[in-house]
């Protein structure tokens, strides 16, 4: 069973280009966040999705990104118009309602976007 | 909306000895989730604290979610250099939305 898979791991833009993120949740998994993770900074929530629903996107900007899940394929956060302030980790994580077990919200091992 | 408080921001301890994280709700947590990240890589799981008075243990390392239920500790016992890293408290809140700390900073000195 294959983990959360983030592509690319690595993405560089220069201002003004659209940056795509893709995030393959884990088999199963309906549930999918993202987060930014900016230099010796912790990781920001930026939105909560589940299957073709934004169920909270309190942490995204408001301009220039967006995310989607849909039914078939991985999550997608878009970056349009990327300024260097972009440049940071983003982190995707998925899980089912909460693993039984555990409840662990497993990680992918992050995309990081350097805007020149 | 709720904030997480990590402290200290950062550590430096020689190795062998122990130490303790600590993380601080502005709010009732839901569930608490502590995390480590070796630096420039992903988060890898340690454990998750659910019930008021809740400890658990994964090799030497024990966290604990108090009573009430807004604090955590994460101690490491004989700290080793492979315990270095950055270590991240995250909270789910009512909505199932989780935030985390800013992480603190762990360096081992051999």
């Amino acid at each position: 069973n294959a983990g959360v898979m983030q592509n690319p791991r690595h993405l560089v833009r220069r201002r003004g280009q659209e940056a795509r993120l893709r995030c393959s949740p884990m088999k199963g998994h309906s549930h999918v966040y993202w987060y930014r993770q900016l230099p010796e900074e912790g990781l920001k929530f930026m939105v909560y999705l589940q299957k073709e629903n934004i169920i909270d996107e309190s942490g995204m900007p408001k301009e220039r990104f967006s995310a989607e899940f849909p039914k078939e394929g991985p999550s997608i956060l878009r970056i349009q118009q990327v300024v260097r302030g972009d440049s940071a980790a983003y982190f995707c994580a998925s899980s089912t309602y909460r693993d039984a077990d555990t409840g662990e919200l497993f990680f992918g091992e992050g995309s990081r976007l350097t805007v020149l | 909306s709720q904030e997480l408080e990590q402290s200290p921001q950062s550590l430096i301890v020689q190795e062998g000895k122990n130490l303790t994280i600590n993380c601080t709700s502005s709010k009732t947590l839901y569930g608490l989730y502590w995390y480590k990240q070796k630096y420039g890589e992903g988060l890898i799981f340690l454990m998750m604290l659910q019930k008021g008075g809740e400890e658990k243990s994964h090799e030497k390392i024990t966290a604990k979610l108090d009573e009430k239920k807004q604090q955590s500790s994460l101690h490491i016992t004989a700290s080793q250099p492979s315990h270095a890293g950055i270590y991240l408290c995250g909270a789910e809140n009512r909505d199932d939305k989780i935030i985390f700390g800013k992480g603190t900073r762990l360096h081992i000195l051999p």
